[in-house]
């Protein structure tokens, strides 16, 4: 079975654009959560999701928004870009419950110049 | 608010060795989780090892093991038998158990080296 997969690996951005980051997580994992990784610090929680409906948000301006669709697949989306934005994206996958593992992916690097 | 600290940011271990990474943590409540994780230079977090606040026994998986001391909100990762693949830079991660959220908590990160 394929693990969690993010698109794309890398991308670099200019401030005041857009990005798009994808996730399609384990299937039959129905619940997807993003992570920022900023360089040498430990992943901050952004969002959850599962069944299509946001379950959880970390401590994020609204310029960070997402969305899951009806195959449990996810995008982050990140309006008017900061250089502090640069970071590793993580997304992790799990069956919803309590007693579940979040499965990560390798993440998406994005450079904001 | 829960928060979770890592107060070593680097530490080495001759391979063969044993070496204790350390994690604290703060919170109210009374049932949680707890993780280690491992993330190596190719990025993907992985899963260690995990224990569940409600049981007294400390988790075991192989060569990795926890020191889990509830009052004391410290929860330690053991490595026994350092191999070269452990390289990498290890996370304790805290979930709360109230709620259907899978909100992970996580500290700053040790650095592992391996020395040969």
């Amino acid at each position: 079975d394929a693990g969690v997969t993010q698109s794309p690996t890398h991308l670099i951005k200019t401030r005041g654009q857009h990005v798009t980051l994808r996730c399609s997580p384990i299937s039959g994992h129905k619940s997807v959560s993003w992570y920022q990784q900023v360089l040498g610090q430990g992943p901050q929680f952004i969002f959850q999701y599962y069944e299509k409906e946001e379950r959880g948000r970390g401590n994020f301006p609204d310029r960070f928004s997402a969305r899951q669709f009806p195959n449990y697949s996810s995008e982050l989306n990140v309006n008017a870009l900061l250089l502090g934005d640069s970071a590793l994206y993580l997304c992790a996958s799990s069956l919803v419950g309590m007693n579940t593992e979040a499965f990560f992916g390798q993440g998406t690097r994005l450079t904001v110049v | 608010a829960q928060t979770v600290t890592q107060s070593q940011p680097e530490m080495s271990v001759q391979e063969a060795e044993t070496v204790t990474l350390s994690c604290t943590y703060d919170t109210s409540e009374s049932d949680y989780y707890l993780f280690w994780y491992k993330q190596p230079p190719s990025r993907q977090m992985i899963l260690v090892i995990r224990q569940e606040a409600y049981k007294q026994q400390n988790a075991t998986e192989n060569r990795f093991s926890v020191n889990f001391q509830k009052a004391a909100k410290s929860f330690s990762l053991k490595i026994s038998d350092s191999q070269l693949g452990d390289a990498a830079m290890y996370f304790c991660a805290y979930r709360s158990y109230s709620g259907n959220t899978g909100k992970l908590i996580f500290g700053q990160g040790t650095t592992l080296q391996v020395k040969p």
